[in-house]
């Protein structure tokens, strides 16, 4: 099946900063691709979802970027503030399947 | 708009009772429905989704079992709880053809 490997699953960094998550990915049938964010004690919130006919997405304060080839997706936030601090998890599935294959997640600390 | 419900918010129980807990979604038809393990230090695993009522899919083996007793109704339970249970389960719905998952509020299970 599906292999996620995400990193770093720790992250600090100042407020302004950037941070980047990347995911990579085994299974070259993986077709559909989500970023979701989880903060303390809550429930998941998707933050962006990643089809393979796009290869950039912008949502509010950060870029999904999509690279097939080398079967890596990443969540680039591009200036962190205090409320960005949370767990962030990417997911992948494949087209026809339901069955999601999420990333062990990062907690990303931003300090004020 | 859709709301999705999971009863009940948190449960505290002892090694070998029973369990059930429920999730609903209201304001979407025929959703394709989805059970969620989460444990503590964050690693989500998918246990079981159901396209329509009355059918359910295993994707792990957790001493857990999963009905789909109506539409909008989906029911995770055991008759003999592990210690190893405890953590937090999440309800999540998705329509034919998205793909892209929307996660309910959750359940936090103690197992004393």
């Amino acid at each position: 099946g599906e292999q996620v490997e995400q990193r770093p699953p720790h992250l600090s960094v100042r407020e302004g900063d950037s941070a980047v998550i990347t995911c990579t990915y085994t299974d070259p049938n993986s077709y559909y691709f989500f970023w979701y964010k989880q903060e303390p004690g809550a429930s998941l919130q998707l933050l962006m979802k990643v089809f393979s006919s796009t290869e950039i997405n912008e949502g509010q304060g950060f870029t999904v970027l999509l690279n097939k080839k080398d079967k890596r997706l990443s969540l680039n936030l591009t200036a962190a503030h205090p409320g960005d601090s949370a767990a962030y998890f990417c997911a992948v599935s494949a087209a026809g399947y339901q069955n999601f294959y999420f990333g062990k997640g990062t907690s990303l600390t931003v300090i004020p | 708009a859709q709301t999705i419900h999971q009863w009940p918010v948190a449960e505290i129980k002892a090694v070998g009772s029973p369990l059930s807990l429920g999730c609903t979604i209201k304001g979407k038809s025929s959703p394709n429905l989805y059970w969620y393990w989460q444990a503590t230090g964050g690693t989500l695993q998918q246990l079981f989704y159901s396209i329509t009522v009355g059918q359910v899919e295993s994707v792990v083996q957790l001493n857990l079992s999963a009905s789909r007793p109506k539409d909008d109704q989906f029911i995770l339970s055991t008759e003999k709880l592990l210690l190893s249970h405890s953590g937090f389960y999440l309800c999540a719905w998705s329509l034919a053809r998205t793909y892209e998952q929307y996660f309910g509020p959750g359940t936090r299970l103690t197992v004393l």
